[in-house]
């Protein structure tokens, strides 16, 4: 199956600087590569996500880059923010669905204002 | 408001005695699925649903049992709870297709003793 490593385990920056976590993948079949943002207390919610047909997506303050020949795609969050501090997960999947998103195992981002 | 709701949202049990974590969303998704969090592990799949009376194992099933007799309902059953199934469990829904989010509970932690 997919093995998805994530990097690092935690991370801190001061407000304004950039943040940068880094995944790799497994299987060259994966094509569905999403980001989520674990609040204190919360469950995980979707911010953003790419697919195996772009290298690159941006949304605001947030962007994600793929590599399908290095098998490995990045989180990158710029001017950060206070509320940007959370445990943020990659995850990567051949499809979607509930029975093919295969999670790395998170980065504590803080932020320190 | 969307939303997956999780009860209990916390639980302290002993060895042994048969609980059941519920889950409900009310956003008619076809696809709902149980996920446990631990630390230095991330989120890894316990179970999943594809639709009514339809689930299947997920990446760490051992211990536990599912049903969905209901399409809003996914109750995620311990039989014999044991000191390795204390964690944070999460309960997801997505209405499936190619590129599907998945939204989570809140969480339900889980000491057992």
């Amino acid at each position: 199956g997919e093995n998805v490593e994530q990097h690092p385990s935690t991370l801190s920056v001061q407000e304004g600087d950039s943040a940068v976590i880094k995944c790799t993948y497994s299987d060259s079949a994966s094509n569905y590569f999403p980001w989520y943002k674990q609040e204190l207390g919360k469950g995980p919610q979707l911010i953003i996500d790419i697919r195996s047909n772009v290298g690159e997506k941006k949304d605001q303050r947030i962007a994600v880059t793929l590599n399908k020949t290095a098998k490995h795609f990045s989180l990158h969050i710029t001017e950060t923010q206070p509320e940007d501090s959370a445990v943020y997960f990659c995850a990567a999947s051949r499809k979607t669905g509930a029975n093919n998103l295969f999670f790395g195992t998170g980065t504590r981002l803080t932020v320190i204002p | 408001e969307a939303q997956v709701t999780q009860n209990p949202r916390y639980l302290i049990t002993v060895t042994g005695k048969k609980l059941t974590v519920t889950c409900s969303q009310n956003m008619n998704h076809e696809y709902m699925s149980w996920y446990r969090q631990d630390p230095g592990l991330g989120l890894r799949q316990i179970y999943y649903s594809m639709n009514v009376e339809v689930t299947d194992k997920g990446d760490v099933p051992e211990g536990y049992k599912v049903s969905r007799k209901e399409k809003r309902n996914f109750p995620l059953i311990l039989e014999s709870p044991s000191p390795n199934q204390t964690s944070l469990y999460f309960c997801a829904s997505t209405p499936g297709g190619t590129y599907g989010e998945l939204f989570f509970g809140e969480g339900s932690r889980l000491t057992v003793l």
